[in-house]
């Protein structure tokens, strides 16, 4: 069974740009999540989406938006990056319909804002 | 507002002894605790999870231990490898809501 794809795996933008980042879950998975990680912040959630619908979001500003694609793929995107945009931005699936399960994670997307 | 907390940032261990890597929490009302490991240029991948009807769930040589009254849990590792190096991250859950994560432990299994 294929993992979490995320594509592009390295991005650099310059300030001010946007930016679209893509993540295609596990077969079967209607759950998406995304988290920004920068070094000693962990990993910080930005938004859960669940067929189709936004269901839980994070404290981060507008300038960032998601949205999920009836065949649970998902895309992120950052409106007028800032230099603190820099991250490794994580996309992770799940089977969780209500029950307890794990998140899977793909192995990201580096993106540098100069 | 950091609901779970990792405040060793490292750890140091020699191989083949035990690796005890801890959290705390704030909120009660967490019933899903999940441990994760990170490689570099990786993405963190899945270890051993524990509800919170439960205080001990082993899997192999990771067991994890969780005390609800002191809002702590913790993961073993034994015996230690150097392929256990990696960041450890636990997270915890309230069903239905987000997954909230610590800052990671960068634990060294020395050989």
């Amino acid at each position: 069974k294929a993992g979490v794809t995320q594509t592009p795996r390295y991005l650099i933008k310059t300030r001010g740009q946007q930016v679209t980042l893509s993540c295609s879950p596990i077969s079967g998975h209607r759950s998406v999540s995304w988290y920004q990680q920068t070094p000693g912040q962990g990993l910080q959630f930005l938004f859960e989406y669940f067929s189709e619908t936004q269901r839980n979001k994070g404290n981060f500003p507008g300038r960032f938006s998601g949205r999920q694609f009836s065949n649970s793929r998902s895309e992120m995107n950052v409106s007028t990056l800032e230099l603190g945009d820099s991250a490794l931005y994580l996309c992770a699936s799940s089977g969780r319909t209500g029950g307890y399960s794990p998140l899977h994670f793909g192995n990201g997307t580096r993106l540098t804002v100069t | 507002d950091q609901q779970v907390k990792q405040n060793s940032p490292s750890l140091s261990v020699q191989e083949g002894r035990i690796s005890i890597l801890n959290c705390d929490y704030t909120n009660s009302m967490f019933d899903y605790f999940l441990w994760y490991k990170k490689y570099p240029a990786e993405g963190p991948t899945f270890l051993i999870s524990i509800s919170s009807i439960k205080d001990k769930n082993e899997d192999g040589r990771f067991t994890v231990f969780l005390n609800k009254s002191a809002k702590h849990l913790s993961l073993h590792i034994v015996p230690s490898q150097p392929g256990d190096s990696a960041v450890y991250f636990c997270a915890a859950l309230i069903t239905g809501n987000q997954f909230y994560f610590g800052t990671g432990t960068s634990l060294t299994v020395i050989p």
